[in-house]
């Protein structure tokens, strides 16, 4: 077990064009969520999914972004029309259903230009 | 809405000295999760210590210990016999036990520091 992989670590991308973002739980994790961390704060959620179910999406979620689980294995999120208030860290965690601790991935860097 | 504050924006110990984070949060529930995750520079978060909010003990791990004071709602980390791998961002987050919502909620978190 490799925990939570996340891919592309960093990515740079200018004003406006669409980037995708991949997370690969922890096996047999049924849950999994997305966060963003911005400089100097801490991570402020963004969904979370039960298998292929999206469960919870917050308010910060706006009509650019989505995310999906096709399978209830790996998800992405993609950011449309990116902006430049869309740079940070965007982080991935998974969980079993019966516990409550998310393990978390090492993030992928959004830079937008 | 729960909110988590961490007053220490940054914190330094000497190294085998103990350090206390504090943290605070607000709810209106009876039952929660508190953690403390730890974030090193350009590395990913983990987990340092849990606590249930209707277990009066509190969360021991290894060198981490918790100071949970439920009716004042605050939720300091012990770090004894500080290493030089405890630098890095320590984040309080709160967490719902019941009612669906399994969002974390973060604090801004604490820089820790330790000198050799």
């Amino acid at each position: 077990d490799t925990g939570v992989s996340q891919d592309p670590r960093h990515k740079i991308t200018k004003r406006g064009q669409n980037v995708t973002f991949r997370c690969d739980p922890i096996s047999e994790h049924n849950r999994l969520y997305w966060y963003r961390q911005t400089l100097g704060q801490g991570p402020e959620f963004l969904t979370y999914f039960q298998n292929e179910a999206q469960l919870e999406k917050s308010r910060l979620l706006s009509d650019r972004f989505s995310a999906e689980r096709p399978k209830g294995s790996f998800s992405t999120l993609e950011i449309q029309r990116t902006e430049q208030g869309d740079s940070a860290m965007y982080l991935c965690a998974s969980s079993l259903s019966d516990k409550n601790i998310q393990y978390f991935g090492a993030g992928t860097r959004l830079s937008v230009l | 809405a729960q909110t988590v504050t961490q007053s220490q924006p940054e914190m330094s110990v000497q190294e085998a000295e103990t350090v206390t984070l504090s943290c605070t949060y607000d709810t209106s529930e009876s039952d929660y999760y508190l953690f403390w995750y730890k974030q090193p520079p350009s590395r990913q978060m983990i987990l340092v210590i849990r606590q249930e909010a209707y277990k009066q003990q509190n969360a021991t791990e290894n060198r981490f210990s918790v100071n949970f004071q439920k009716a004042a709602k605050s939720f300091s980390l012990k770090i004894s016999d500080s290493q030089l791998g405890d630098a890095a961002m320590y984040f309080c987050a709160y967490r719902r036990s019941q009612g669906g919502s399994e969002k974390l909620v973060f604090g801004k978190g604490t820089k820790l520091t330790v000198n050799p």
